[in-house]
């Protein structure tokens, strides 16, 4: 079946390096990815979204690069902090027809650990 | 900032017993989702209302499990009889307004079957 999901279960990195968390998705058809950290005990939290015809957004120590051509996904975290130490889970949507709002397929996560 | 609101956030039960989980979305919000996560892995979406109709519900197992959001605010889930196999994370969404697609997670009722 089609399915979003991660190529790393863990990754650990240095405090003040960069982070790089990778995604694969199968479905051409999706339009528009999320990434979501999840923090022990808590919810799914936005980070940044990206839609099919753009191939890179930034945020706030964020970049989400999508690469359609391999169906490839990742989220870079610059100067990663204790703070980001979470589980991070890509996502996509697919949309319920002429619907604005759509299914969110999430991935298998990516646990993320911060060494100081 | 608002929330998605969740309780309990945790119940014990024994299995063939009944638990039913309530969210109170982002006041505004029209769409309002219910998913299950399996430790180690991620959210699958078990029934999404849009106001107080079912927009999707094709992953909810029917005979045990029930949805509702009778005024279109605040939802309840309900399992009846709990099976072990139903011990997970009950994660509660709202979306709404300009950005429909950006959901707002409550913090989860977290249910163990014994």
């Amino acid at each position: 079946g089609e399915s979003v999901g991660l190529h790393l279960p863990t990754l650990s990195v240095q405090e003040g390096d960069n982070s790089i968390i990778n995604c694969a998705y199968s479905n051409s058809a999706s339009d528009y990815f999320i990434w979501y950290k999840q923090e022990s005990g808590k919810g799914p939290q936005f980070i940044i979204d990206i839609r099919s015809n753009m191939d890179k957004r930034q945020g706030q120590r964020v970049t989400v690069l999508l690469n359609k051509t391999v169906k490839h996904l990742s989220l870079q975290i610059a100067a990663t902090q204790p703070g980001d130490s979470a589980v991070y889970f890509c996502a996509e949507i697919r949309s319920y027809g002429s619907s604005n709002t759509g299914k969110l397929i999430f991935g298998q996560g990516t646990t993320l650990q911060v060494k100081p | 900032e608002a929330e998605v609101a969740q309780s309990p956030r945790y119940k014990i039960t024994e299995k063939s017993q009944a638990v039913a989980f309530w969210c109170d979305p982002i006041s505004g919000h029209a769409t309002l989702y219910w998913y299950r996560q399996i430790l180690g892995q991620g959210p699958e979406l078990l029934v999404q209302f849009q106001d107080e109709s079912v927009v999707d519900d094709s992953q909810l197992p029917k005979d045990r499990f029930s949805a509702e959001r009778l005024k279109g605010v605040d939802s309840t889930l309900k399992i009846q009889p709990a099976e072990l196999g139903d011990s997970a994370m009950y994660l509660c969404a709202s979306s709404g307004g300009d950005r429909d697609n950006e959901q707002f997670f409550g913090p989860g009722t977290r249910l163990t079957v014994l």
